[in-house]
């Protein structure tokens, strides 16, 4: 019974590449949820999915990032020509349930990207 | 605009007794309030969580403490145990919008033998 997978664990660019961050939700779950930690920071909400669907995207930056979460396949947190300030801590959550208000997100290990 | 807030960035305790760390928020519009734990190189994992209809929830050696009048809420541990050494995070949520979680800065407890 896997649960949240993220890859690559750490992912190192150097400033105006691409990074494509990687995350399969738990088996049954249809909700993904990006977060990103920046350093000495807490965790903050990026974008809410379901498959093929973005339904909040009111955390993300308004350029250069983007997310998907095709029909098939892991969700995608895309970020084009990273600079200095996108290095951080960028965590995937998955739920099985729609926006209810106790609902219980179940994280995956995170992706450490570091931008040189 | 730090909606959410956990002043102490670190705490210390003996193992065995209780630990408690103190969150506040500022958003009336907040109606469920959630504690995660999280290790290093690891994703935070749930580990207590209170509506605001209530004022204590409790889960083993975890109380969850919330003040509304206040807009304060605190975790208790008791009695701490080593392995509870961690980055304890409080977060806060509106009725409807479920999975978008609003984040404290995080507190490190460190529980020594």
């Amino acid at each position: 019974n896997a649960g949240v997978m993220q890859n690559p664990r750490h992912l190192v660019r150097r400033r105006g590449q691409e990074a494509r961050l990687r995350c399969s939700p738990m088996k049954g779950h249809s909700h993904v949820y990006w977060y990103r930690q920046l350093p000495e920071e807490g965790l903050k909400f990026m974008v809410y999915l379901q498959k093929e669907n973005i339904i909040d995207e009111s955390g993300m930056p308004k350029e250069r990032f983007s997310a998907e979460f095709p029909k098939e396949g892991p969700s995608i947190l895309r970020i084009q020509q990273v600079v200095r300030g996108d290095s951080a801590a960028y965590f995937c959550a998955s739920s099985s349930v729609a926006r209810r208000a106790n609902e219980k997100l179940f994280f995956g290990s995170g992706t450490q990207l570091s931008v040189l | 605009d730090q909606q959410v807030k956990q002043n102490s960035p670190s705490l210390s305790v003996q193992e065995g007794r209780i630990s408690i760390l103190n969150c506040d928020y500022t958003n009336s519009m907040f109606d469920y309030f959630l504690w995660y734990k999280k290790y290093p190189a690891e994703g935070p994992t749930f580990l207590i969580s209170i509506s605001s209809i209530k004022d204590k929830n409790e889960d083993g050696r975890f109380t969850v403490f919330l003040n509304k009048s206040a807009k304060h809420l605190s975790l208790h541990i008791v009695p701490s145990q080593p392995g509870d050494s961690a980055v304890y995070f409080c977060a806060a949520q509106i009725y409807n919008q479920g999975g978008k979680l609003i984040f404290g800065q995080g507190t490190e407890l460190s529980v020594k033998p």
